[in-house]
């Protein structure tokens, strides 16, 4: 069965510096996406970045990127220039196989600091 | 504007008694899915359905009956077998069920009382 771990279960950064959040993930399918999920104090979920795992190419969206190690079923996501608005619960996630639902990690709390 | 609803968003039971919580979404998609969050656990899925009159079991699904009548609908009842059901509920949706995104309602906070 497929699994997503996300071993940060809280991370802090200062405002305007960068930060990393880590996910790694088990899984035999070779065709799946990957995403993460950000969700501030309101509780709606925000899909903040997709990868697809034929791309080789790492996703990018504005200051949110991601480092997709294939090989090393690593996932993590770089927030640059981190502003107090990041601050929220991040969930990675995955879907893919004939498991087809999104599978998610416990969350990694993100606290930004002025 | 397109999206996902759920109502109500707050929701408050007494030991014994069933309660349904609702999820509309105006996307036309699909899939549908039923989310139990509590803190530290990340997201537990429940129900969900790839299409109408039809749906299946997820991983936490004892004490919990659905019903996908109208592709636009798919209600969550919470029954008195659910032993623990206070938490935050999540009903989201995707165009198909593999290799997509889903997009999430605002979530309905059941506490029994």
């Amino acid at each position: 069965a497929q699994t997503v771990t996300q071993s940060q279960p809280e991370m802090s950064v200062q405002e305007a510096e960068t930060v990393t959040l880590s996910c790694t993930y088990d899984t035999s399918e070779s065709d799946y996406y990957l995403f993460w999920y950000k969700q501030p104090p309101s509780r709606q979920m925000i899909l903040v970045i997709r990868q697809e795992a034929y791309k080789q190419q790492n996703a990018t969206e504005n200051r949110f990127s991601v480092n997709f190690q294939k090989a090393a079923k690593s996932f993590s996501l770089k927030i640059s220039d981190s502003q107090l608005g990041d601050a929220a619960m991040y969930f990675c996630a995955y879907n893919g196989g004939s498991q087809g639902n999104l599978i998610f990690g416990k969350g990694t709390k993100l606290s930004v600091k002025p | 504007d397109g999206g996902i609803t759920q109502s109500p968003k707050y929701l408050f039971r007494k030991e014994g008694q069933n309660v349904t919580l609702s999820c509309e979404q105006n996307l036309n998609h699909d899939a549908m899915y039923w989310y139990r969050q509590d803190p530290g656990q990340g997201l537990r899925l429940i129900y969900y359905s790839q299409i109408v009159n039809d749906f299946q079991k997820g991983d936490i699904a004892e004490g919990y009956s659905v019903s996908r009548e109208k592709k636009e609908s798919f209600p969550l009842t919470v029954t008195s077998a659910q032993k623990n059901p206070t938490a935050f509920y999540l009903c989201a949706s995707s165009i198909q069920q593999w290799n997509t995104e889903a997009f999430f309602g605002q979530g309905t906070r059941l506490t029994v009382v």
